[in-house]
């Protein structure tokens, strides 16, 4: 089945810069890649996500950016802001055997300092 | 308002005494899945459902069950509950087709 490895665990950023979060997958017929943003004492919301046919998907402050060949992908969020303070989940969405089951990666909480 | 709804928020049992989570959608979503968080670990499925009747275990069904009668509710039952189910559980859903899961506030259990 599918396997999403994400990085780092934590991100700490001052407010106006740049953060970078990473995951890769490992089954190749993946096709689907949202990212999903926590805040505390919430469940997980969907900020934005990528289909295996686009390189790359920006909204506002946000982009996400797809290497098939890779096999990884990767979340940036620009002019950081300490509202932006969350855990991070990247998914992958399985093909094959795994057809339709969303695989989480570990998660990364971001903090953004004032 | 569209929502996922879950109960309780909060709960610390003891070992062995059994407990049951609800779950319950207002979206007529087709697909229902719960997941547990867990330190170091993201967010791991428990079980699943398609629909109504149609059930299946995800990565970590051992010691959970659930049921989906309705299409609104998919309750996770734990008949036995051990420490190592101390968690925080989030009950999720989407239509189907669509890759957005909705979840819900989560319910934070622990067993003594």
């Amino acid at each position: 089945g599918e396997n999403v490895e994400q990085h780092p665990s934590t991100l700490s950023v001052q407010e106006g810069d740049s953060a970078v979060i990473k995951c890769t997958y490992s089954d190749s017929a993946s096709n689907y890649f949202p990212w999903y943003k926590q805040e505390l004492g919430k469940g997980p919301q969907l900020i934005i996500d990528i289909r295996s046919n686009v390189g790359e998907k920006k909204d506002q402050r946000i982009a996400v950016t797809l290497n098939k060949t890779a096999k990884h992908f990767s979340l940036h969020i620009t002019e950081t802001q300490p509202e932006d303070s969350a855990v991070y989940f990247c998914a992958g969405k399985g093909g094959g055997t795994s057809y339709g089951k969303l695989t989480f990666g570990q998660g990364t909480i971001l903090t953004v300092h004032p | 308002e569209a929502q996922v709804t879950q109960n309780p928020r909060y709960l610390i049992t003891v070992t062995g005494k059994k407990l049951t989570v609800t779950c319950s959608q207002n979206m007529n979503h087709e697909y229902m899945s719960w997941y547990r968080q867990d330190p170091g670990l993201g967010l791991r499925q428990i079980y699943y459902s398609m629909n109504v009747e149609v059930t299946d275990k995800g990565d970590v069904p051992e010691g959970y069950k659930v049921s989906r009668k309705e299409k609104r509710n998919f309750p996770l039952i734990l008949e036995s509950p051990s420490p190592n189910q101390t968690s925080l559980y989030f009950c999720a859903s989407r239509p189907q087709g669509s890759g957005e899961l909705f979840f819900g506030e989560g319910s934070r259990l622990t067993v003594l």
